[in-house]
């Protein structure tokens, strides 16, 4: 149980454009999601803490304007990277928290995004 | 904000050794997890200690937890080449008590077969 999937696994985008990346808790109700970004050979720096129905809480340092986080449903969230530039590639991963265990977080397996 | 620290940055051995990774903090704290990345891949999470134990053990893992010196290691023992990954500690808690977790830089392990 306790299963997080990401969509899409990898994406190359131009420059300009947005993407969408969903993060899905399939097995069990997340109320709150964390988004999380990882430079090449570098740690995860958390980019914000993303609760259903309510709007997302951003890391300082974070453009809220530029990543815009849903958290339509109790499974779902989605970040969406607004006018992509080559220094947003990364690898996002997200993680979901079960109801009233905040102790315990599911890492979904990452997503490439590569900005062209 | 990354708040640990991890030593070494590198670290090889010979499969069958020990490898001992260490992490430091800056806050206070509820847990801290120890957390294995294989490379390009998602994390999968290896164990928890709450901040009143001080050590704990998972299969060929032991972890130990000095809260006073805002300090927890992770050994391997006997190694093998599948455990080459990336390993990060995460510290969650404290006194804003959310569940999110502070990673820290973490430790490249190569396992030489």
């Amino acid at each position: 149980g306790a299963v997080v999937s990401q969509h899409p696994s990898r994406v190359i985008c131009k420059s300009g454009t947005s993407v969408k990346i969903e993060c899905r808790s399939l097995d069990f109700q997340a109320t709150t999601m964390f988004w999380y970004r990882q430079f090449p050979k570098k740690s995860l720096m958390l980019m914000a803490t993303s609760n259903e129905g309510s709007k997302a809480t951003y890391e300082q340092g974070v453009e809220k304007d530029k990543f815009l986080i849903n958290h339509a449903s109790l499974t779902l969230s989605t970040l969406t990277v607004t006018s992509a530039h080559p220094e947003d590639s990364s690898f996002y991963i997200c993680s979901a928290e079960t109801s009233g265990r905040s102790y315990e977080q599911y890492f979904g397996p990452g997503t490439r995004l590569t900005v062209t | 904000s990354q708040q640990g620290e991890e030593d070494p940055q590198a670290l090889s051995i010979q499969e069958g050794e020990n490898a001992t990774m260490n992490c430091s903090y800056k806050t206070s704290i509820n847990n801290l997890q120890w957390y294995r990345q294989n490379s390009g891949r998602g994390l999968v999470h290896l164990i928890l200690i709450r901040s009143n134990e001080r050590e704990k053990h998972s299969g060929r893992l032991r972890v130990t937890l000095d809260t006073s010196k805002k300090s927890s290691s992770l050994l391997i023992t006997a190694s093998r080449a599948a455990d080459t990954a990336s390993y990060f500690c995460a510290t969650q808690g404290g006194s804003s008590n959310t569940g999110k977790l502070i990673f820290g830089q973490g430790t490249t392990l190569q396992v030489k077969p």
